[in-house]
């Protein structure tokens, strides 16, 4: 079974550049979720999609940061401007989450820098 | 959200059973513990889950109480590539109109040969 595919591995940007980052989920995966992970910190959820819908986008600075699942497949996270403090990971899961359980299945993230 | 509570760092030696506590003081009734791992330079990775009593797999056991106020990581023998932040978590797998996973801040595990 193929993974949860992410792209780029890694960006370097200028603050106030934008900037896209690409998910391709597990092939029947109904929940798609972003992460944001700074350094030494867990984890922290930007968006979680249930198929083309969101469920919750309560911590999405949505007046720079925006997602689409378009056909429920398929996700782009985007940051436009991006700041310095956006620097992280950011990691793409998704879960089979109607099968009773919440086990994840995390992209290797994408590593960005804002210079 | 139930909120989780876990030490911030631990210290073991090869060979050694680590027991890691976590505190979810307001599980509700159809909340799930669920256990990750991760490395440096990747993903979290599904370790292990459990809704009561014992729950074992072929890389740890989850021990939860009656009372699922709080529940157990234990780690078997622990080697070197055990070394890594291990998060818990508490949700309803089922409630799919909800946040599924959150994490906290974890707890470092560092073991020493």
């Amino acid at each position: 079974e193929a993974g949860v595919a992410q792209s780029p591995r890694y960006k370097i940007i200028e603050k106030r550049q934008s900037v896209a980052f690409w998910c391709n989920p597990i092939s029947g995966h109904a929940t798609l979720y972003w992460y944001q992970q700074i350094l030494g910190q867990g984890p922290k959820l930007l968006i979680q999609f249930q198929n083309n819908g969101v469920v919750d986008d309560s911590q999405l600075p949505k007046d720079r940061f925006s997602a689409e699942r378009l056909k429920g497949v398929d996700s782009t996270l985007k940051i436009q401007p991006a700041k310095l403090e956006d620097s992280a990971v950011y990691l793409c899961a998704s879960s089979h989450r109607n099968a009773g359980n919440t086990e994840a299945f995390f992209g290797q993230g994408t590593r960005l820098t804002v210079v | 959200l139930a909120k989780t509570t876990q030490p911030i760092s631990m210290d073991s030696y090869e060979g050694q059973e680590v027991n890691i506590t976590c505190s979810h003081n307001n599980i509700a009734t159809n909340d799930y513990i669920t256990w990750y791992q991760q490395f440096p330079s990747q993903g979290p990775r599904f370790i292990i889950q459990g809704y009561k009593t014992k729950v074992t797999n072929e890389v740890a056991s989850l021990f939860i109480p009656a009372d699922r106020k709080s529940s157990t990581l234990s780690l078997p023998r622990v080697s070197l590539s055990d070394t890594a932040v291990y998060y818990c978590l508490v949700g309803d797998p089922m409630d799919t109109g909800r946040r599924a996973l959150t994490f906290g801040s974890g707890t470092r595990l560092q073991v020493q040969p």
